[in-house]
């Protein structure tokens, strides 16, 4: 079975644009989150995803908005990128295994705001 | 700022030797995972713990959840150069699975 897939793979932007990431889940998974992970820390939670319904955000401003599609596939958008956007962003498709969620990663977009 | 942190930071170590590392938080998780991230690439699942005290194995490597449900720790026996990556912790406090990360411990295992 496929694994997570995210598009575009690497991106260089300049500040003030505008970027739009893709995640694709895994079959049968409804449940679609976002993560940015810095240089040197861990994953830092942005959203998530139930069914195309907003079921989280993390500490993140305005500029950073998702949504969610039927497909379950999902779509992250940053406006007005900053130099400190720059990071590596993880979409995690989950499965509820009758105990908890278990979050499955996806390779990650490279973002590079120059 | 990371609400679980990770110790040690950096391990490095000779293929053969057994390490620790550690995953402390001051809040209790209805479940917590680690994870292992090479460079560049996505963390992948090792496993999952959800009840206080549980011990789970996977090969060379051994879980195990705190009583409280606060910490946890990896133990791996006789690493491999293999075993070399960036393992994170990440526990959820929500019934959403919302995940919150250490900072990671790097271990190098060398041949």
């Amino acid at each position: 079975d496929a694994g997570v897939t995210q598009s575009p793979t690497h991106l260089i932007k300049t500040r003030g644009q505008h970027v739009t990431l893709r995640c694709s889940p895994i079959s049968g998974h409804k449940s679609v989150s976002w993560y940015q992970q810095v240089l040197g820390q861990g994953p830092q939670f942005i959203f998530q995803y139930y069914e195309k319904e907003e079921r989280g955000r993390g500490n993140f401003p305005d500029r950073f908005s998702a949504r969610q599609f039927p497909n379950y596939s999902s779509e992250l958008n940053v406006n007005a990128l900053l130099l400190g956007d720059s990071a590596l962003y993880l979409c995690a498709s989950s499965l509820y295994t009758g105990s908890s969620y278990e979050q499955y990663f996806g390779p990650g977009t490279r973002l590079t705001v120059t | 700022t990371q609400l679980l942190e990770q110790s040690p930071q950096f391990l490095s170590i000779q293929e053969g030797e057994n390490l620790t590392v550690y995953c402390n938080s001051s809040s209790v998780f209805s479940s917590l995972q680690w994870y292992r991230q090479e460079p560049g690439e996505g963390p992948v699942l090792l496993v999952t713990v959800v009840t206080g005290g549980e011990v789970k194995k996977l090969k060379r490597l051994t879980f195990q959840f705190g009583d409280a449900r606060k910490d946890s720790s990896l133990h791996i026996t006789a690493a491999q150069p293999g075993d070399t990556g960036l393992y994170l912790c990440a526990g959820s406090t929500d019934s959403w699975g919302k995940l919150q990360f250490g900072a990671g411990t790097q271990v190098v295992v060398t041949p």
